[in-house]
């Protein structure tokens, strides 16, 4: 079974700053990897997902994650944060095969900070 | 991207009744859907998978009688928390998936509140 490491509960950090969410993880198989962002009170909102082909994936709000296949990790990244990214984020790893269920992460709390 | 909703977004109840959560794929036809459980300042922990037409898999701790699950058409599941007690108390979130290996689609989620 694939399974799921975020390696950091909480990450504060100023406007305007760099960030980078760290996410390692474990599967036998090929695996599909997601971020999602959750903010109070509501469902869980695509970021970004890595299915094949280049290992830089590109998402919204200028999120980005590179996969790496030999360290088992899709890192999140943004250059510049903004006080809005603010919220809970969320790795997630799913099996090669289709409608397999997903595997989250703990959460990292991104707050930021002006 | 698709939608999925899910209703009620809160819900508080008395202990000993039951509560009913439904979650459709507003244009898209859902096959699979899945049922998480979400504690406060914790992730998503999956509760069970729902395919249409057919049971539901539970996971391993999750007690199926207390947690019922009918997936009746590709469009709807619902989860309906029997003899609900406080420890119930939580926030519940389904997803739904094409039949393609892109991501799951996500309800807003319920909470639900048992006094």
């Amino acid at each position: 079974a694939q399974s799921v490491t975020q390696l950091d509960s909480q990450v504060p950090v100023f406007e305007e700053a760099p960030v980078e969410l760290r996410c390692n993880y474990s599967s036998s198989v090929s695996v599909y990897l997601f971020w999602y962002v959750q903010y109070p009170n509501q469902g869980l909102q695509l970021l970004l997902k890595y299915l094949s082909g280049s290992t830089l994936v590109k998402g919204i709000n200028g999120f980005e994650a590179e996969f790496n296949k030999s360290q088992t990790s899709f890192h999140l990244r943004k250059p510049s944060v903004h006080i809005s990214d603010t919220a809970e984020y969320f790795c997630a790893v799913s099996a090669g095969k289709a409608n397999n269920d997903m595997r989250f992460g703990a959460g990292t709390r991104l707050t930021v900070k002006p | 991207g698709a939608v999925v909703s899910q209703h009620p977004s809160r819900v508080i109840c008395k202990s000993g009744t039951s509560v009913k959560i439904e979650c459709r794929s507003l244009d898209f036809q859902a096959t699979t859907m899945f049922w998480y459980r979400q504690f406060p300042k914790q992730s998503l922990m999956l509760m069970a998978t729902s395919n249409e037409g057919s049971k539901a898999t539970y996971e391993q701790g999750v007690e199926k009688d207390k947690f019922l699950i009918n997936h009746a058409s590709l469009t709807l599941s619902t989860l309906t928390v029997t003899s609900a007690h406080p420890e119930d108390s939580s926030f519940y979130i389904c997803s739904a998936r094409t039949g393609l290996p892109t991501e799951a689609f996500f309800g807003q989620g319920t909470r639900l509140t048992v006094v």
